[in-house]
């Protein structure tokens, strides 16, 4: 069963550095998101993208964050200068445009260390 | 704002006893409604969804939720817990007109053998 895949599982960065989380969606999904889970808390929702660009996105993000597909597999989520409370797990989902239900498919995530 | 709440954030059960997740929402439209689960470890994976038809929908695992409109409720059941059941488990709500999924806090479940 095809499945989405985030690297790198884990990643631990300085505050100040950027950091870019990658996401290989299911193939022929055409809907993208990022959200992310501060320990503790509950999943929150960051950005959705479609057709090559942010179709949604949440308060929490702000301008230091960005979103990309870089060719026709990959969906990054990269972070400019990280802070510490952007410590948190990252999860990537996609979705089919053609799922009445609006399912979405999540990755096992990236844990986001910032010290 | 959409809003989820699960009001149970631990619960401990022995094997074989009855379960049930409660999960609220708030929203007075068309909803999707979602019950997640994220073994340890592992990614989070779809139990079962609700988007129309019979309110009572059944999934994977022997899990069941119901889908009560009035109450704006989704509760997860489960007849008989085992211990490969200790999981995060979350309730995920997605107005029919919206792109996001609202996540309730989770409920973390331990089956004890």
């Amino acid at each position: 069963e095809p499945e989405v895949t985030q690297t790198p599982s884990h990643q631990v960065t300085q505050m100040g550095q950027e950091v870019i989380l990658r996401c290989v969606p299911i193939s022929n999904h055409l809907y993208f998101y990022w959200y992310r889970q501060i320990l503790g808390q509950k999943v929150e929702f960051l950005v959705s993208f479609y057709n090559n660009e942010i179709s949604e996105k949440s308060e929490i993000f702000d301008d230091q964050f960005s979103v990309e597909r870089p060719d026709g597999s990959n969906f990054t989520l990269k972070i400019r200068s990280t802070k510490l409370e952007d410590s948190a797990m990252y999860f990537c989902a996609s979705r089919d445009v053609g799922t009445p239900s609006y399912e979405q498919y999540f990755g096992p995530g990236t844990r986001l260390t910032v010290t | 704002a959409q809003s989820v709440s699960q009001h149970n954030h631990h619960v401990i059960l022995s094997e074989a006893a009855s379960l049930e997740l409660g999960c609220n929402y708030s929203y007075g439209g068309t909803v999707n409604l979602f019950w997640y689960v994220q073994y340890p470890g592992q990614h989070l994976q779809l139990l079962l969804k609700y988007f129309s038809g019979d309110p009572l929908v059944k999934g994977i695992k022997g899990f069941e939720a119901e889908f009560i409109k009035s109450k704006f409720s989704f509760n997860l059941r489960k007849p008989s817990v085992q211990w490969s059941d200790t999981a995060e488990y979350f309730c995920a709500v997605n107005a029919d007109t919206g792109n996001q999924f609202y996540f309730g806090t989770g409920t973390s479940l331990t089956v004890i053998p």
